[in-house]
């Protein structure tokens, strides 16, 4: 059974860093891009960033760019996001997501809260 | 604003048949065949339905269909059930410097 466990949320003030993990389980973790997606309280849904299968190439929008970086570590199945310089417009859950083909996000995790303020 | 338009609530009756659209432009929608939608119920994680404009992942019912026309994208849900009812997000790849859009989101109410 697949599996994608979030964590790393939590409260955090205007500008300081949170890093967050996904550790994934049930399949090949090394052979899928994986990205982050957020949802704001009461909002839409937003692409925030993904990850080749062997970390070579990553994408980002344009909000976060020079402020967050996804990484992934193969060898622990594990993806993360270390995001700085957080705004209070990054309030929102982060959800850890695996892509099977462009924007084909195939399964979710359960998201983890992460509050600025 | 999102970058690809959805309109926010539909409306149907059990087992009628309803259609929601999403209209982008040539550089994302019209441009390519990789548009998504995803059912979201309240407090849970978004679902995948449709991917690659009209293809259904296994377990998804055949009760859902997806299409595109220029660049307007559509999702098709037969037979409506009370469980439909859910947010529907579209999703594209885009050419634009943010590789990939979601649609606003529209509230599917049945009645």
């Amino acid at each position: 059974e697949v599996q994608l466990v979030e964590s790393g949320g939590g409260l955090v003030q205007p500008g300081g860093s949170l890093r967050l993990s996904c550790a994934d389980s049930g399949f090949t973790f090394s052979t899928y891009w994986m990205s982050w997606v957020r949802q704001a309280p009461g909002r839409g849904l937003e692409w925030v960033a993904n990850i080749k299968e062997d970390g070579s190439e990553k994408h980002y929008v344009d909000s976060v760019k020079g402020r967050f970086t996804i990484s992934r570590d193969n060898a622990k199945n594990s993806l993360y996001l270390q995001m700085n310089s957080l705004r209070a417009d990054d309030t929102a859950v982060y959800y850890c997501v695996r892509e099977i083909a462009w924007v084909a996000f195939d399964f979710w995790g359960r998201g983890t809260m992460v509050t600025v303020s | 604003q999102s970058a690809l338009t959805q309109p926010a609530s539909v409306s149907g009756s059990p087992g009628q048949s309803i259609t929601i659209s999403c209209t982008g432009t040539s550089s994302d929608v019209g441009g390519y065949n990789y548009v998504s939608w995803f059912q979201q119920h309240p407090g849970k994680a978004p679902k995948l339905m449709i991917y690659a404009v009209n293809s259904r992942p296994s377990g998804v019912s055949s009760r859902f269909s997806g299409s595109k026309s220029g660049n307007t994208a559509s999702l098709t849900i037969s037979g409506l059930q009370a469980e439909d009812e859910a947010d529907y997000y579209c999703g594209s790849y885009t050419s634009g410097s943010t590789l990939e859009v979601f649609g606003g989101g529209t509230k599917l109410t049945v009645l």
